[in-house]
């Protein structure tokens, strides 16, 4: 299992730039990057997908180094609506076909206004 | 329209108690999940299924007995509920096996209380 590590919690100002790490050493070639967000009382949602180097959407920014064994979610000028839990999730695919999705512990992010 | 949506959103049971979560997703999607958020807000996978197949099984007590009739809907069911399976449910859904570059979507999560 590609497992990911990434900080447990997170603070800061609105208007400012929020970078999260996540740590996925055991990625696997098929694998691609997925962040979702998810506010309390909610289910998961999709926020930016990746395989390499860098993704943009309206949304955020996904950096990705060439040994792909870490990525990083960058959210830019948050609000106080970005309050929410940020997982980053590794996809695998085994010789067998199964897919096993691991999340990880997800980073809890407060914006202090 | 919800996207997936499952069904009760909240549910308070007595121990011993078979209850079960329906779910259905109106995307077109071939895969489907149950996901298990317990106290700790960690977000575990439980069940796979594409195209009406088992996929992913992982650890999970064999009280848990997930039913697709068809590619829409996957439903849990679960047996003899004991104090430890209150947790947040969530089903889930993507064009495919989620990991090869599909997006997962998610529903609105399926609030067990055991007493």
């Amino acid at each position: 299992l590609a497992k990911t590590t990434q900080p447990i919690s997170m603070d800061s100002y609105e208007g400012q730039e929020v970078n999260i790490t996540c740590s996925h050493n055991n990625i696997a070639t098929n694998d691609y990057i997925t962040w979702y967000q998810q506010f309390p009382s909610q289910g998961p949602r999709f926020i930016i997908q990746g395989y390499k180097t860098k993704v943009t959407n309206e949304v955020a920014s996904l950096f990705i180094p060439a040994d792909r064994k870490s990525s990083t979610l960058s959210l830019p000028r948050v609000s106080l609506s970005d309050t929410a839990v940020y997982y980053c999730l590794v996809g695998e695919l085994s010789n067998f076909g199964n897919e096993k999705l691991t999340f990880g512990t997800g980073t809890r992010l407060t914006i202090i206004p | 329209d919800t996207a997936v949506s499952q069904t009760p959103k909240y549910l308070v049971t007595q121990m011993g108690n078979d209850k079960s979560i329906k779910c259905e997703q109106n995307l077109g999607h071939d895969t489907m999940y149950w996901y298990k958020q317990d106290s700790k807000k960690f977000l575990k996978i439980m069940f796979s299924y594409n195209n009406k197949e088992l996929i992913i099984n992982e650890t999970v007590p064999n009280r848990f007995s997930p039913k697709s009739p068809d590619k829409a809907h996957l439903n849990l069911h679960i047996n003899s509920l004991e104090l430890g399976d209150s947790a947040v449910y969530f089903c889930a859904s993507s064009q495919a096996l989620g990991g090869s570059g599909n997006t997962i979507y998610f529903g609105e999560g399926s609030w067990l209380t055991v007493v």
